[in-house]
């Protein structure tokens, strides 16, 4: 158990909604990531925050958006889903010079 | 800009065997570097990582590396193979994000291994 707390662990969705995944980072930790998994892409970063501001970007759709609460948790918001977006979703946390830790992932599946 | 190549897709061996998985990186700073492993339907979870210091880094599972910087290596190896050692292997390099915590992951695109009874 890496202390990363990831919900929901499936979510089965048709194209045009909007999901939200939540992440709780482990005790202490105060960078929170995000990662997708997909066959064709591998493992892409989308986007990281520490301490509740956004920190950096990477491959993410501007359909999707992040944002990490005062209480560390963070959320990542899917909207206007395609069925490309079918993925594994990894949150992962980290405290100043200690390893990233990854959570279990959600999967989502866009039908 | 930071990258990782992982060398083979898809590597078997036998039970017993070394187990010898190949990771090159590119970064302008000084890297960190790390392994993870995801076994089947699970998360990923760390081997190993370099940071500073010892070039060979011992990891969990009899598992070691070694940081070559002149060949900009960051090579996965275990003596002897096990059944259980059947997994995806990640490479991943990361920066110091100012200190603040380490900066993105960047990771290879995998390697599948297989160990054969």
């Amino acid at each position: 158990d890496s202390g990363v707390t990831q919900t929901p662990k499936h979510l089965i969705t048709a194209t045009g909604q909007r999901v939200t995944l939540r992440c709780s980072p482990r005790s202490g930790d105060l960078s929170v990531y995000w990662y997708q998994q997909s066959l064709d892409q591998g493992l892409q970063f989308l986007i990281q925050y520490y301490n509740g501001e956004e920190r950096a970007k990477g491959n993410i759709l501007e359909r999707f958006s992040a944002q990490q609460f005062p209480d560390l948790h963070s959320e990542l918001n899917l909207s206007s889903l395609e069925l490309g977006d079918s993925a594994l979703y990894f949150c992962a946390s980290a405290t100043r010079g200690n390893t990233i830790y990854f959570g279990e992932g959600s999967w989502l599946t866009v039908v | 800009a930071q990258s990782v190549t992982q060398l083979g897709s898809h590597v078997s061996v036998s039970e017993g065997a070394l187990v010898l998985l190949r990771c090159n990186y590119s970064s302008s700073v000084p890297p960190y570097l790390f392994w993870y492993v995801q076994y089947p339907n699970q998360g990923l979870q760390l081997l190993l990582k370099y940071t500073t210091g010892a070039t060979l880094v011992k990891g969990i599972n009899g598992f070691e590396a070694e940081f070559k910087k002149s060949e900009t290596s960051f090579h996965l190896t275990k003596p002897s193979a096990h059944m259980s050692d059947a997994a995806e292997y990640f490479c991943a390099v990361s920066d110091d994000a100012g200190g603040t915590s380490y900066g993105k992951l960047t990771f290879g695109q995998g390697t599948i291994l297989t160990v054969h009874p």
